[in-house]
């Protein structure tokens, strides 16, 4: 099955307390991207990644990091997770771009305290 | 940076109803892109425009990319109670930022059985 999965799909953490939300996918696609959703927000995007080895800076990365050393995987880092960091984060990915059906992973919902 | 504006922020409507949700922006785009999100969900591609003008229907939605390439609109025609989720308007940006993708805040919608 075509998928797009994270993990975890929920985390409680302390300040300053580095984490991991891992993002994977199964088609062999080119395009992945993180974003965070906010009430009244929207999605911001934070990162976006056009292929291996190749990220570039979203709307909001500011206390993120990625990387995309494999096609399939794209982990969001926080290296020291702060409270407005509280908030639900997905994984999304895409054959190419220019209007190509990007498919979102499940969400993680991240609650720093 | 570009402003995107989308409204409305949210919709109570009887089933039957039609619907429309529009975007705003200060700044020109080349596509145009609308999504919906389920409870718990990650957002799904509902419609794609790729030209000034162009008027593209998928079911009982029609979505229209605005002639000044700043805005867009969705319809819905009768609303079922299906329907109910997050509408968001996504346009694509080009040129230097390539990839970026900036989704507005979002429609919510309720529909009375």
């Amino acid at each position: 099955e075509a998928q797009v999965t994270q993990n975890p799909r929920y985390l409680i953490t302390v300040t300053g307390k580095k984490l991991t939300v891992t993002c994977s996918q199964n088609m062999n696609h080119e395009y992945m991207s993180w974003y965070r959703q906010d009430p009244g927000l929207g999605l911001r995007q934070i990162y976006y990644s056009m292929n291996v080895e190749v990220t570039d800076k979203g709307d909001v990365p500011e206390g993120y990091k990625v990387s995309r050393k494999e096609k399939r995987n794209f982990p969001l880092i926080l290296e020291s997770p702060s409270p407005n960091q509280t908030s639900l984060y997905f994984c999304a990915s895409s054959r190419g771009w220019e209007g190509e059906t990007q498919y979102f992973g499940p969400g993680t919902r991240l609650l720093v305290l | 940076g570009q402003q995107l504006n989308q409204s409305p922020q949210s919709m109570f409507i009887q089933e039957g109803e039609d619907v429309s949700m529009n975007c705003t922006s200060s700044s020109i785009f080349n596509t145009w892109l609308w999504y919906k999100q389920d409870p718990g969900e990650g957002p799904v591609l509902l419609i794609a425009l790729y030209k000034a003008g162009e008027l593209t229907s998928n079911g009982r939605l029609t979505a229209q990319f605005g002639i000044t390439r700043k805005d867009s609109f969705l319809n819905i025609s009768a609303s079922i109670p299906s329907d109910v989720g997050i509408y968001f308007c996504a346009p694509l940006e080009g040129g230097t930022s390539y990839g970026k993708l900036t989704f507005g805040q979002g429609t919510i919608l309720t529909v009375h059985p």
